[in-house]
């Protein structure tokens, strides 16, 4: 079975700080994604990435930069955190090339700026 | 317009019952078609992959309509366990086979 796994479930930080979110998957996919879900907005992208180092902005990159510097580690950085980022924030991969290959989740971590 | 719409619902309905979900896509390029299932504040878990000639996995059964360019999901003999929310899913591939499309979600609640 695929595993994503996130670094924290919860997560409490203040306005201003710099905020950190990793995520690894253990099944050598190249594509890996970083999502918010607030309610009644569904699923936003927020950054991809198909390759190591590399990286492709989302529907909603402002406020946020990701790193990926190995394959199974996709990092999602807040600059400077911000009350409007208090979120769920779900990690994903997917192999290369994906036809017919879903996407697997990590179990989410919820981020509460203060 | 977006990619993918689907039904919000609520769908309340009681034990036992068949309930049925559509979703709607705009993109005729998409190839790839899921439905996922989400319970209340955890991460979306793959439920099945949607097939061009139908699939079914015990309960439930996937739809895919090329020409009308909707997906749907029919759960049958209804069980409290599946209250959740259904996501709709689609890819629409590419190179690098990484853009997924979501819909919003459609929550059922089965009633005792």
């Amino acid at each position: 079975d695929v595993k994503v796994t996130q670094s924290s479930r919860y997560l409490v930080k203040r306005t201003g700080e710099k905020v950190f979110l990793e995520c690894v998957q253990d099944m050598d996919h190249e594509n890996m994604f970083w999502y918010r879900q607030d309610p009644g907005l569904g699923l936003r992208l927020i950054y991809f990435s198909y390759d190591v180092k590399m990286k492709e902005k989302g529907d909603i990159p402002e406020g946020y930069s990701v790193s990926r510097e190995k394959k199974e580690r996709f990092s999602l950085i807040l600059e400077s955190a911000s009350t409007n980022q208090t979120s769920m924030y779900l990690c994903a991969s997917s192999p290369f090339g994906g036809m017919g290959q879903p996407q697997h989740f990590g179990d989410g971590t919820r981020l509460s700026i203060l | 317009r977006k990619e993918v719409e689907q039904d919000p619902g609520p769908f309340n309905v009681p034990e036992g019952a068949t309930v049925a979900f559509n979703c709607t896509y705009s993109n005729s390029a998409s190839q790839s078609f899921f439905w996922y299932r989400q319970d209340c504040r955890k991460e979306p878990k793959l439920l099945m992959s949607v097939y061009s000639s139908g699939n079914e996995d015990g309960r439930f059964t996937a739809q895919l309509n090329r020409a009308s360019q909707y997906i749907s999901l029919l759960i049958r003999d209804s069980k409290l366990s599946d209250s959740a929310t259904y996501l709709c899913v689609v890819n629409i591939g590419g190179n690098t086979g990484n853009q997924f499309y979501f819909g919003t979600g459609t929550s059922l609640t089965v009633i005792p």
